[in-house]
């Protein structure tokens, strides 16, 4: 079954500083994975997709993630935090590149002090 | 492009109410829409998928006589809780699946729906 895992249900960070947020999955077959963002009382917005074209993707926000099969993550990273960039991120995963049937992670709050 | 409104925003209602939700994709087509809960500090959980023109496929422990989903449009999927209970009180958020274009096979999801039961 597939499944995701982050590592960590609230991380903080500095402003300005690294920001690394832990994912990793479970698939047996070659997975479609995604990192989303949700604001309070909001929806969620994608912030990037892997879909097997490139193993380092660039999403927005200047987010990005790298696939690692070899270690079964997909690690969220950005070099600067911001402010704004205090959220809530999912990691999810899907069966198919149709993006039906996502499974989603448990969620890591990002703390950002000033 | 790829906007998806909910309405209403929040919503409390009594105990053993019905309550309506509507999810809309704004400036695309959506043959397939998908209807999400998430409780307090929890992840989202697939309730049921809703494709327009057919009965809706819901996920493994979820009353589909409870929560009765309707997508009778391209553009418009609704959710209504029959006899809601303090319970069912959730953020109940909805995505649309994009066709075609830039858009094809990605999930643009709502702001969401705040579903308080009293």
């Amino acid at each position: 079954a597939q499944s995701v895992t982050q590592l960590g249900s609230h991380v903080s960070v500095s402003e300005g500083a690294l920001v690394l947020l832990r994912c990793n999955y479970s698939s047996s077959v070659p997975p479609y994975l995604f990192w989303y963002v949700q604001y309070p009382n909001q929806g969620l917005q994608l912030l990037l997709k892997y879909t097997s074209a490139a193993t380092l993707v660039k999403g927005i926000n200047g987010f990005e993630a790298e696939f690692k099969k070899s270690e079964t993550s997909f690690h969220l990273t950005k070099p600067s935090a911001h402010m704004s960039d205090a959220a809530e991120y999912f990691c999810a995963v899907s069966f198919t590149l149709r993006d039906d049937k996502i499974i989603f992670g448990k969620g890591t709050r990002l703390h950002i002090l000033p | 492009g790829a906007v998806v409104s909910q309405h209403p925003s929040w919503v409390i209602c009594k105990s053993g109410t019905s309550v309506k939700i509507e999810c809309r994709s704004l400036d695309f087509q959506a043959t397939t829409m998908f209807w999400y809960r998430q409780f307090p500090k929890q992840s989202l959980m697939l309730m049921a998928t809703s494709n327009e023109g057919s009965k809706a496929t819901y996920e493994q422990g979820v009353e589909k006589d409870k929560f009765l989903i309707n997508h009778a449009s391209l553009t418009l999927s609704t959710l209504t809780v029959t006899s809601a209970h303090p319970e069912d009180s959730s953020f109940y958020i909805c995505s649309a699946l994009g066709t075609g274009g830039l858009l094809a096979d990605t999930q643009y999801f709502g702001p969401g729906t705040r579903l308080t039961v009293l």
